[in-house]
């Protein structure tokens, strides 16, 4: 596509329960990245794939989170019983390869967890 | 203490100032330094990308990065009311998928 694409744009939740981001990448694009930016932050990094590979999943805050590329092209990004901390803008980046490359970033989902 | 410090601002400044946004480090692995402008509710755009220590010019921006002091500046020339946005210093490792970002410096041009 022409450009990284997110949904949902907003998602409002109740503690507890599971949600399931999607982010699709620049077609053309290998790598895929996560993050995650709290208002007045910078984005902090959650996980990237090379294509399917996932290679690095450190920043993830905890085994409630996980993340999935099966094809190398879309991925979801899963919180399961979401608490109130986990309240964030949720962004998606995509470059053509990994080490250096130019990151395009989606427009985010802001999620509100009640 | 975060690998990336930034001065958050807020930053105001008239129209036509030289702005002068700054980001240190502490990470001496760091190989590539971006600076990200973000605009409200939008995600962050590439502005300007440098591969090790050195200047980079494109138009009205210069980047500069002194890794021997682990410093990054990004300075505006001429600013305009449309620089108004949130400024991101990004740095990565050779071959390595993440980049740890500061935490943006606002800045205000008033015309």
């Amino acid at each position: 596509g022409a450009g990284v694409s997110q949904s949902p744009r907003y998602k409002v939740t109740k503690r507890g329960q599971d949600v399931t981001l999607r982010c699709d990448p620049i077609s053309s694009h290998a790598t895929l990245y996560w993050y995650q930016q709290a208002l007045g932050q910078g984005p902090e990094f959650l996980t990237y794939f090379n294509y399917e590979a996932q290679p690095d999943k450190s920043g993830l805050p905890s085994d409630r989170f996980s993340a999935e590329r099966p094809e190398g092209s879309i991925s979801t990004l899963t919180i399961q019983r979401t608490e109130q901390r986990d309240s964030a803008m949720y962004r998606c980046a995509s470059s053509l390869r990994s080490g250096g490359e130019t990151q395009y970033f989606g427009p985010g989902t802001r999620l509100l967890v009640l | 203490q975060k690998e990336v410090e930034q001065d958050p601002g807020p930053l105001s400044v008239p129209e036509g100032a030289i702005v002068s946004l700054n980001c240190t480090y502490s990470n001496s692995a760091f190989q590539y330094f971006m600076w990200y402008r973000q605009y409200s509710r939008k995600g962050p755009e590439l502005l300007m990308y440098t591969y090790s220590s050195g200047n980079k010019e494109d138009g009205r921006f210069t980047a500069q990065v002194d890794k021997s002091s682990k410093y990054i500046s990004l300075f505006i020339r001429d600013s305009q009311p449309s620089d108004s946005a949130t400024y991101l210093c990004a740095m990565s490792r050779a071959n390595a998928g993440k980049s740890t970002f500061g935490d943006g410096t606002t800045l205000t041009v008033k015309p």
